[in-house]
């Protein structure tokens, strides 16, 4: 069963990067899936932000890109989420999932997910 | 960009029918997701691909999708079934969600 668990500051300054780490057990994340980031203001819906597959192939929110990195890092088996110039509408609750395939397509769901972390940004 | 829309809040009474709708442009051409999230937990899938459900969901859950709305449909709601229901559509390359539906089974 694949396991998925986010880490990173709680707090971030506006105007600083956000950095989060995703640790996966019980898969590779080398052998296949595309691995995500998706996101939760409190009391709004989520939002998705960026995708990774292990060949470097990734996707990212056309809203946020101009502001989020997403890296993999194989030999420790996580990859992690860089988003720059925070405000305080960044403030949500971060969550790192799995597609259930190797093709990023419509015919794919999220299937496994972290607990998700808060990151609040505030001075 | 692409959005999906869902209405704040549904409320139901137990043994009764929920529907939650999710409309988008032309959404019934894409498939539809359903996401189950309860307070403090992360969301688990309902129905998948408009119609689909994953191997231990309960059969009173299910869905459909024609024209610009996707409906997710449980029968005979119960307590356990209060949470929020996110929508999710693809487009094109780019992941899609809606605003969530608070289910409240009262």
């Amino acid at each position: 069963q694949v396991q998925l668990q986010e880490s990173g500051p709680g707090l971030v300054k506006p105007s600083e990067t956000l950095s989060l780490t995703c640790a996966v057990s019980g898969y590779s994340i080398s052998s296949g899936y595309y691995w995500v980031w998706i996101r939760q203001p409190p009391g709004k819906g989520m939002e998705w932000i960026a995708s990774i597959y292990h060949s470097g192939s990734t996707y990212y929110n056309p809203s946020l890109k101009s502001r989020v990195t997403i890296s993999m890092d194989t030999s420790k088996n996580q990859f992690s989420l860089k988003l720059t110039s925070v405000t305080a509408a960044d403030t949500a609750v971060y969550y790192c999932a799995k597609l259930d395939s190797s093709s990023w397509s419509e015919n794919s769901l999220f299937d496994s997910w972290g607990q998700g972390t808060l990151v609040t940004v505030s001075s | 960009s692409y959005e999906v829309t869902q209405p704040p809040s549904v409320s139901v009474s137990p043994g009764q029918t929920a529907s939650i709708t999710c409309s988008g442009d032309k959404l019934g051409d894409k498939y539809a997701y359903w996401y189950q999230q309860k307070p403090g937990q992360s969301p688990l899938v309902v129905i998948y691909q408009d119609t689909r459900r994953p191997s231990g969901i309960p059969e009173r859950f299910s869905g459909s999708n024609s024209g610009n709305t996707a409906t997710l449909t449980i029968s005979g709601t119960q307590a356990m079934d209060e949470a929020d229901y996110h929508c999710q559509a693809w487009d094109t390359s780019t992941v899609v969600f809606g605003g969530g539906t608070k289910l409240t089974v009262l």
